[in-house]
């Protein structure tokens, strides 16, 4: 069984321009999570999601950040504008029907914005 | 203010030593999980084990061990005669019900293994 995927694994871009990252959460898996993981301040929840709805986006810094869960299936993380600061490794997990359960991690994407 | 607190940055050892991780947590909940992950030099995050807060028996999976103690708010992690694939971040989690489990990471203890 496929785990978590996403694409693209790395992503280097300029600085203004717009960065879409994608999702694909583990098969009949309710919950999807994305993280950011910074040297400075550790992995950090942005945003989680329950049956495609965003429950808690509290973690996202700011406007220039959205999420979007179309279908079960899939989910983005855009950042538009980007920004140096932006740069990062942005992970996606998905877990089952209790959100207390183990959250299996996708590969990540390692954002460089120059 | 920090849930998850582990206090040791790094921890450097020469092969077939075993290695102990330590991990204290904070919360108001009764309800809450813990969790260890992996986190080896390719940088997937690897998941290891999910302790409940109402399970305090220790556990053992091959050469890892775990354990719970509620009376000092720890779940330390040993790895037994260590290996160099032990080389790792390891990431300590706290989900509370309060909080609707949302993870929060501790810093991770960067483990070294020498052969």
């Amino acid at each position: 069984d496929a785990g978590v995927i996403q694409s693209p694994r790395h992503e280097v871009t300029e600085m203004g321009q717009e960065v879409t990252l994608r999702c694909k959460p583990i098969s009949g898996h309710d919950y999807l999570f994305w993280y950011r993981q910074t040297m400075m301040r550790g992995l950090e929840l942005l945003i989680y999601f329950n049956n495609n709805v965003p429950i808690d986006d509290s973690g996202m810094p700011e406007d220039r950040f959205s999420a979007k869960m179309p279908n079960a299936s899939f989910s983005t993380l855009k950042i538009q504008p980007s920004e140096p600061r932006d740069s990062a490794v942005y992970f996606c997990a998905s877990t089952g029907e209790t959100p207390g359960d183990e959250q299996f991690f996708g590969p990540g994407t390692r954002l460089t914005v120059l | 203010a920090q849930k998850v607190t582990q206090a040791q940055t790094e921890i450097s050892v020469v092969e077939k030593e075993d290695v102990t991780l330590d991990c204290v947590y904070e919360t108001r909940d009764t309800t809450y999980y813990l969790f260890w992950y992996k986190q080896p030099p390719s940088g997937e995050l690897v998941f290891l084990i999910r302790r409940n807060s109402f399970d305090e028996q220790n556990e053992i999976s091959g050469r890892y061990s775990w354990n719970f103690q509620k009376s000092t708010s720890s779940f330390n992690f040993t790895i037994t005669a260590s290996q160099v694939v032990d080389s790792a971040v390891y990431f300590c989690a706290l989900s509370e019900a309060l909080e609707d489990y949302k993870l929060s990471f501790g810093a991770g203890t960067t483990v070294t293994v020498r052969a």
